[in-house]
């Protein structure tokens, strides 16, 4: 299947700090990433929307200055964690779509921010 | 929006035996039905997925139904292994969107 490649797979960083994630498709072109984070034992939420070129599209309740997304390459996208808090912690996974006639997500491998 | 129901929560399954997930979808826009196998720790894994277009789909051990008039959606797995042992999401979307709207999960232990 398609790879899709996140970096880094953990960092523990000190409170206030800032935190940058990316998200790379290694062998596609991906317009369209999607960032999720997931609490343990709990399910996958979706924050935003990366768009190669334009903004991203935030989920009710996900302050976009406080996770910034950029996607400035149509194999990469980042998400910033600005001025990070404890209650930041959490695994945060990316996705890509492959387009095609059977389109699907695939994701990458994830990323454990622990705020001390 | 979308909501997706997934039970059980947890499951056990002595090796050999099937195992069977549920999920229920309240959007009837929705036509695209992943299922994904979470170990710890790891990425989610696409393991099998479905359209609304057809009712079953089956790969080797794994097939997924679905119920398009219920907005129901299953998983089976059958001749279960240990390695089946994960956390199994499904989810669902409009396709061409991909805003996949996930379960809460059920984790699957087999017993040896």
């Amino acid at each position: 299947g398609a790879v899709v490649s996140q970096h880094p797979s953990w960092v523990i960083c000190k409170s206030g700090t800032s935190v940058k994630i990316e998200c790379r498709s290694l062998d596609f072109q991906a317009t369209t990433m999607f960032w999720y984070r997931q609490f343990p034992k709990q399910s996958l939420m979706l924050m935003a929307t990366s768009n190669e070129g334009s903004k991203a599209t935030y989920e009710q309740g996900v302050e976009k200055d406080k996770f910034l997304i950029n996607h400035a390459s149509l194999t990469l996208s980042t998400l910033t964690v600005t001025s990070a808090h404890p209650e930041d912690s959490s695994f945060y996974i990316c996705s890509a779509r492959v387009r095609g006639a059977d389109e699907k997500l695939f994701f990458g491998s994830g990323t454990q921010l622990s705020v001390l | 929006g979308e909501n997706v129901e997934q039970h059980p929560s947890t499951l056990s399954v002595q090796e050999g035996d099937s195992a069977v997930i549920k999920c229920t979808y309240s959007d009837s826009a929705s036509n695209y039905f992943p299922w994904y196998k979470q170990e710890l720790g790891k990425r989610p894994q696409l393991i099998i997925d479905i359209r609304s277009n057809v009712g079953e789909k089956k790969d080797q051990r794994i097939a997924v139904t679905l119920n398009k008039t219920a907005k129901h959606f299953s998983l089976h797995i059958t001749e279960t292994q240990p390695e089946d042992s994960a956390v199994y999401f499904c989810a669902a979307a409009y396709f061409g969107n991909e805003k996949l709207t996930f379960g809460t999960g059920t984790r699957l232990t087999i017993i040896p």
